[in-house]
């Protein structure tokens, strides 16, 4: 069974400063993917990781994939308030039998 | 564009009955993922359609159930509904699947199951 941890599971940040979330995953896999969810609403797709050594970035936000390690982070550069918000990785089994496995979230609070 | 809609947007049923949720994707989208989140055991995928196919399905009993029309509008069914179905169940919409392609999700449809 594929197991995929998030950590912190919560982070409270100053503007201004920068964090990685980090996300680990059990097994083999090559594609994984974050989510945005702001309080009360639905999500929002961040980055698609295709492949080893992928790396993709939006804004203050850049995310990677070590496959090797099977570890993704997601680093926040220079927090502002609007980033406050839970964010999930989900790792992607391919062959398994639940084909997409989402960690708990890390629930960012950025503080002024 | 519009986004993705669902409908309804708030449910209210009892135990052992059955519900039917439906999802428009964004025109031109040809794949509709649904997923449920829960306070215990968080976000859970539940099945992807592509061209009225089910492609690819998550680890759900088969009271969860689900199809896709022609024009790529999605629906899930779950008959004999539990307490434990309780749930915001989430649709998104891509051109080519979730594993390509940027998913965009709908406002999500809040069951509550008494």
């Amino acid at each position: 069974e594929l197991k995929v941890e998030q950590n912190p599971l919560f982070l409270s940040m100053q503007e201004g400063k920068n964090y990685t979330i980090y996300c680990n995953y059990s097994t083999t896999s090559d594609r994984l993917y974050w989510y945005r969810q702001d309080p009360g609403k639905s999500l929002e797709s961040l980055f698609v990781l295709l492949s080893n050594g992928a790396v993709k970035q939006e804004g203050r936000l850049m995310a990677s994939l070590d496959t090797k390690a099977r570890l993704s982070t997601l680093h926040i550069t220079a927090a502002v308030h609007d980033l406050s918000a839970t964010y999930f990785c989900a790792v992607d089994t391919q062959g398994g039998s639940e084909k997409l496995v989402f960690g708990k979230g890390t629930k960012l609070t950025v503080n002024p | 564009k519009a986004g993705v809609t669902q409908t309804p947007r708030y449910l209210i049923k009892t135990r052992g009955q059955q519900v039917t949720l439906s999802c428009s994707p964004i025109s031109g989208h040809r794949s509709v993922s649904w997923y449920q989140q829960t306070p215990g055991q968080g976000l859970q995928f539940l099945f992807e359609y592509f061209s009225e196919t089910q492609r690819n399905k998550g680890n759900f009993p088969g009271r969860f159930s689900g199809r896709q029309f022609s024009n790529s509008r999605s629906e899930m069914n779950v008959s004999t509904l539990e307490l434990g179905d309780s749930a915001l169940y989430l649709c998104a919409s891509s051109p080519r699947g979730f594993r390509v392609d940027t998913q965009y999700f709908g406002p999500g449809t809040r069951l509550t199951v008494l």
